[in-house]
């Protein structure tokens, strides 16, 4: 079964500075992966994916993310953090055939300081 | 723009009380799934249907939980009796069945449980 962690719980960048959430998953092939960001009070809102191709991931509000295979990482980057992106962020793996049901990781909590 | 509605936003009930949550999915969408989120615990999953069908749910206390899909355009979870550890938020997300397909998540049900 697939697993995946989230090493921190919590990150705080100050606005305008950059951002790397980690993202490391347990499987024994290339999964499909997925960042999803949840806002208070709010819903999970996928931000970008990644099945196959290129590994580096472009994705809405100005995320980007690469699958590393060697490190069996997907890191969610962004170069310039504004104070509307604090926010959970979540990872989530899923397994290639079978039932598909992904796992998600505890989350990453962002905080952006003015 | 479509969207997944979950009916109450909130609920605040005794313990020892039947609760029912409703969940509308994405019109075409043939997936859907419950979760739990909680600090503790985190994202967890409580149930998954394809096509209307129960295809996992051993993430939900059998004692107490029941999921059903009366229609394609109606999931409900059911917590009879409820109890004060029941208290979370619980999310439902819908989708397509395939591996790379994003869930959609509703905003969820913050339950309360006294």
């Amino acid at each position: 079964a697939q697993s995946v962690t989230q090493p921190d719980i919590h990150i705080t960048v100050s606005e305008g500075a950059s951002l790397e959430l980690r993202c490391n998953y347990s499987y024994g092939a290339t999964p499909y992966l997925f960042w999803y960001v949840q806002s208070p009070g709010q819903g999970l809102q996928l931000l970008l994916k990644y099945f196959s191709g290129d590994t580096l991931v472009q994705g809405i509000k100005g995320f980007e993310a690469e699958f590393k295979r060697s490190q069996s990482s997907f890191n969610l980057r962004k170069p310039s953090v504004h104070w509307s992106d604090a926010a959970e962020y979540f990872c989530a793996v899923g397994a290639r055939g079978g039932s598909y049901i992904p796992t998600f990781g505890r989350g990453t909590s962002l905080i952006v300081h003015p | 723009d479509a969207r997944v509605t979950q009916t109450p936003r909130h609920k605040v009930t005794e313990m020892g009380q039947e609760v029912t949550m409703r969940c509308q999915p994405i019109l075409g969408h043939n997936t859907v799934f419950w979760y739990r989120q909680t600090m503790m615990q985190g994202l967890e999953l409580l149930a998954y249907f394809r096509n209307r069908a129960p295809l996992d749910d051993s993430g939900m206390p059998k004692d107490r939980f029941s999921a059903e899909m009366p229609d394609a355009t109606l999931a409900t979870l059911k917590i009879q009796p409820s109890e004060p550890r029941d208290s979370a938020v619980y999310f439902c997300a819908s989708g397509l069945e395939r591996g790379t397909d994003t869930q959609y998540f509703g905003p969820g049900t913050r339950l309360t449980v006294l």
